[in-house]
């Protein structure tokens, strides 16, 4: 079963330009859960998918969004990107939005805005 | 206010044990949680505690939990270096119908052979 894929692994941005961030989840899983971590501010909370539905969002400007497709994957778009935004971005999947339910985690997008 | 804190480094000797420490702040956490992230990969939930419990033990795995002092800890027994690795605490929040998780920064484990 592969696991949660998350593409591209790697980008490089300048300021102001937008990007896009694409997560597969493991096939079956309908939750989808963006982290953006950073060396400063550790791991946080960006957004929850499922059902197509945002379903939790954390403390982001609307630069950040995100949607869930009906095959369950998931994008999150970063607009007016700014030198803060560089970070690894995590996907995380699983099979309900339950708290006991794991999480399975992508190797990250690592993006880098000069 | 919600905040999860761990210190960011700990280094131990193979074989000997390692206790990795989280104190968070919302006491209406009901659930909270360890993961393991190594080099170059995703986060991997190592174990997790409902808040009614004190222990929860699992393998070379103990988790204790304080709930009066939000104290959470993570003990792993003949740590190996393959253990090597940032271990990251969560709690997690009833948010608007569903559930938000807070991390806290990490802790990097260096075990040495």
């Amino acid at each position: 079963k592969a696991g949660v894929t998350q593409t591209p692994r790697y980008l490089i941005k300048t300021r102001g330009q937008q990007v896009t961030l694409s997560c597969s989840p493991i096939s079956g899983h309908r939750s989808v859960s963006w982290y953006q971590q950073t060396p400063g501010q550790g791991l946080q909370f960006l957004f929850e998918y499922f059902s197509e539905t945002q379903r939790n969002k954390g403390n982001f400007p609307g630069r950040f969004s995100g949607r869930q497709f009906s095959n369950s994957r998931s994008e999150m778009n970063v607009s007016t990107l700014e030198l803060g935004d560089s970070a690894l971005y995590l996907c995380a999947s699983s099979l309900e939005p339950d708290r006991t339910t794991e999480a399975f985690f992508g190797q990250g997008t690592r993006l880098t805005v000069v | 206010g919600e905040d999860v804190e761990q210190s960011l480094f700990l280094s131990v000797r193979e074989g000997d044990s390692s206790v990795i420490n989280c104190t968070y702040t919302d006491s209406s956490s009901t659930y909270l949680y360890w993961y393991k992230q190594e080099p170059g990969a995703g986060l991997q939930l190592l174990t997790y505690i409902f808040s009614n419990m004190d222990m929860k033990q699992d393998q070379r795995l103990t988790v204790l939990l304080n709930k009066k002092d939000k104290h959470l800890s993570l003990r792993i027994a003949d740590t190996q270096t393959g253990d090597s690795a940032i271990y990251f605490c969560a709690e997690s929040l009833a948010a608007s119908g569903t559930y938000k998780y807070i991390f806290g920064t990490g802790t990097r484990l260096k075990v040495l052979a």
